[in-house]
């Protein structure tokens, strides 16, 4: 298995800011994904974190709101842009490692936008 | 979009009992996968069941899927307050990318 921590765990923000999101895995994996998880929700893809190249958005999600950059095989960020309180959720990376198809996820990052 | 459904919603059950979550899904899968979580926090990984699997085991959980009805069934033998929590089934489809899709979760109550 694969042993993932983000930063932070939790957050509160106010309205019209950005947080970023780190998501760092202990070992090379081959995909990145970022999930949310709205209050009392199941868990919505965000986008699927492309090492060194742009994202790939699920439809409802655009670059602009939630830009992803994944630097190398390891690591990945999030950023939530101009934040208002329908952002307020759990935001969730997971990997999947080389070999397997079995997909792991990480503590989660819980964000408060007031 | 949602492609599972999980039912029930949720199950409050006495510590000892077996405790049993069906989850369905719409379309053709790879990989079945069940997760729990507890109190909002993270994904734990339960079991992974490929799509030409019928029963898979480990420790106290046993999976089913039956494709033919797109529907997979989690139970947790001689339940305990620990697995309280809520569980969540997954699916990734052939040529998806391994993204996954999540059911709605259960929610388990394991009283003393």
């Amino acid at each position: 298995s694969a042993v993932i921590s983000q930063k932070p765990s939790r957050d509160i923000c106010q309205r019209g800011t950005s947080l970023t999101i780190q998501c760092q895995v202990d070992s090379q994996v081959t995909m990145m994904f970022w999930y949310r998880q709205q209050p009392g929700q199941s868990l919505t893809l965000i986008a699927t974190a492309n090492q060194g190249s742009e994202a790939t958005y699920e439809s409802g999600f655009v670059i602009d709101k939630f830009p992803i950059s994944r630097p190398n095989l390891t690591f990945s960020t999030l950023t939530v842009s101009n934040m208002s309180p329908e952002d307020s959720s759990i935001y969730l990376c997971s990997v999947i490692a080389r070999g397997t198809d079995t997909q792991y996820f990480g503590p989660g990052t819980r964000l408060t936008v007031l | 979009s949602q492609q599972g459904e999980e039912d029930p919603q949720a199950l409050s059950i006495q510590e000892g009992e077996n405790a049993t979550m069906n989850c369905s899904y719409k379309t053709s899968i790879n990989n079945l996968q069940w997760y729990r979580q507890n109190s909002g926090r993270g994904l734990v990984h339960l079991i992974l069941i490929r799509s030409n699997e019928r029963e898979k085991h480990s420790g106290r959980l046993r999976v089913t899927l039956d494709t033919s009805k797109k529907s997979s069934s989690l139970l947790i033998t001689a339940s305990r307050a620990a697995d309280t929590a809520s569980y969540f089934c997954a699916t990734d489809t052939p040529g998806g990318g391994n993204k996954l899709t999540f059911g709605t979760g259960t929610q388990l109550k394991v009283e003393l």
